[in-house]
């Protein structure tokens, strides 16, 4: 069965450095989603991306985050300068029409120290 | 917006017994539904969803019940077994922009052996 994956499944970052965060949807997909949970919380939303554009994003996507898609497979998440109330479960998810499930990647563990 | 709870944090079934996790949303107008299943470390798994225009549908070994006029449904799983231990969560779509899910906080179940 296709799957979103995602890289790395761990990142270790210092305080205010740069992450990207990656993931390559399912193939066919043409709707991108990045979500976070933190260690014990609900899966939040953070950002859509549909043709090339952001199409919505959360009060937590403020200005130091970013996403990208810079060629046909991969789905890139930036945050700018780290925070330590950052540190979360980053998950992509893909979906192939709005009418279709949403499937997330494993996601990659996020700690800023 | 929408807001989706879950009634139980924790849900503990012998193994062989059924096991009924159950949710609840605010928005009377969401009309999809998604239930997931999120393994320790790892992304959160589709296992079924469910329309508005239906009040059951059935998968392996598991259904999901719909009722629209408490808003409430439920994920049942048959023949518990000890793989299904996990965090289980439903998902509301947002109606008015299909680009948001709400998720709830999850229902961890522990199969006994």
């Amino acid at each position: 069965e296709p799957e979103v994956t995602q890289t790395p499944s761990h990142q270790v970052t210092q305080m205010g450095q740069e992450v990207i965060l990656r993931c390559v949807p399912i193939s066919n997909h043409l709707y991108f989603y990045w979500y976070r949970q933190i260690l014990g919380q609900k899966v939040e939303f953070l950002v859509s991306f549909y043709n090339n554009e952001i199409s919505e994003k959360s009060e937590i996507f403020d200005d130091q985050f970013s996403v990208e898609r810079p060629d046909g497979s991969n789905f890139t998440l930036k945050i700018r300068s780290t925070k330590l109330e950052d540190s979360a479960m980053y998950f992509c998810a893909s979906r192939g029409s709005t009418n279709e499930k949403l499937f997330f990647g494993s996601g990659t563990q996020l700690s800023v120290l | 917006g929408e807001s989706v709870g879950l009634h139980l944090p924790t849900l503990s079934v012998q193994e062989g017994d059924n096991s009924i996790i159950n949710c609840a949303y605010s928005n009377s107008a969401s009309d999809y539904f998604i239930w997931y299943k999120q393994e320790s470390g790892k992304g959160p798994q589709f296992i079924i969803d469910i329309r508005s225009n239906m009040d059951k549908r059935q998968g392996q070994r598991v259904t999901v019940l719909l009722n629209k006029t408490v808003k409430h449904l439920s994920l049942q799983i048959a023949a518990t077994q000890p793989g299904d231990s996990a965090v289980y969560f439903c998902a509301a779509a947002d109606p008015y922009n299909f680009n948001k899910f709400y998720f709830g906080s999850g229902t961890k179940l522990n199969v006994k052996p």
